[in-house]
């Protein structure tokens, strides 16, 4: 298994401010995922993140807007720059165990306000 | 690309009765992962049970089953004698070894 930490738990940001995310695990793994889930809504995948590599990116998302960093292998930051209020939402780390892709795990999410 | 497909936004059921909340998804591959996650009002969200694309063995955990249909790209999850902690968001996910992906979700209200 996988015990994720995330901080903070939740923050209220003023427009066109930047709020950084740490995602902490407890073991190493090799695959780690950024979600954004907005009000009421699904899980959207924003980026993958390899230690050792560049961020990928899914369509709708830029590295200028959710720079990430992936140091090592127990670690990740997620930053939302330039917010504006469309950017408040949940934002969820998510890793795979060693086992792959039949076992991910979640943390607690960033609760994302932004003024 | 793959895609998933819940087709029923809320759903309620009575305590200590069943209910079974639908799934489909859309892959051109043949060996995946499938998972059915739940989100209480905490947020967390919690693997319930997933099931192996290659297994023809439905999964089940203690009151939670699924029926996984592969050749019609289904996969329901019933939930049995239904309690009042089941009173979360469902969603259904479909991971390969690229990432995973979820539906948009089953918001079930447990009824006393």
């Amino acid at each position: 298994s996988a015990v994720i930490s995330q901080k903070p738990s939740r923050d209220i940001c003023q427009r066109g401010t930047s709020l950084t995310i740490q995602c902490q695990v407890d073991s190493q793994v090799t695959m780690m995922f950024w979600y954004r889930q907005q009000p009421g809504q699904s899980l959207t995948l924003i980026a993958t993140a390899n230690q050792g590599s560049e961020a990928t990116y899914e369509s709708g998302f830029v590295i200028d807007k959710f720079p990430i960093s992936r140091p090592n292998l127990t670690f990740s930051t997620l930053t939302v720059s330039n917010m504006s209020p469309e950017d408040s939402s949940i934002y969820l780390c998510s890793v795979w165990a060693d086992r792959g892709p039949d076992t991910q795990y979640f943390g607690p999410g960033t609760r994302l306000t932004v003024l | 690309a793959q895609t998933v497909t819940q087709s029923q936004p809320e759903m309620s059921v009575q305590e200590a009765e069943t209910v079974t909340l639908s799934c489909t998804y859309d892959t051109s591959e043949s060996n995946y992962y499938l998972f059915w996650y739940k989100q209480p009002p905490s947020r967390q969200m919690i693997l319930v049970i997933r099931q192996e694309a290659y297994k023809q063995q439905n999964a089940t955990e203690n009151r939670f089953s699924v029926n996984f249909q592969k050749a019609a790209k289904s996969f329901s999850l019933k939930i049995s004698d239904s309690q009042l902690g089941d009173t979360a968001m469902y969603f259904c996910a479909f991971s390969n070894n690229n990432d995973m992906r979820f539906g948009a979700g089953t918001r079930l209200t447990v009824k006393p």
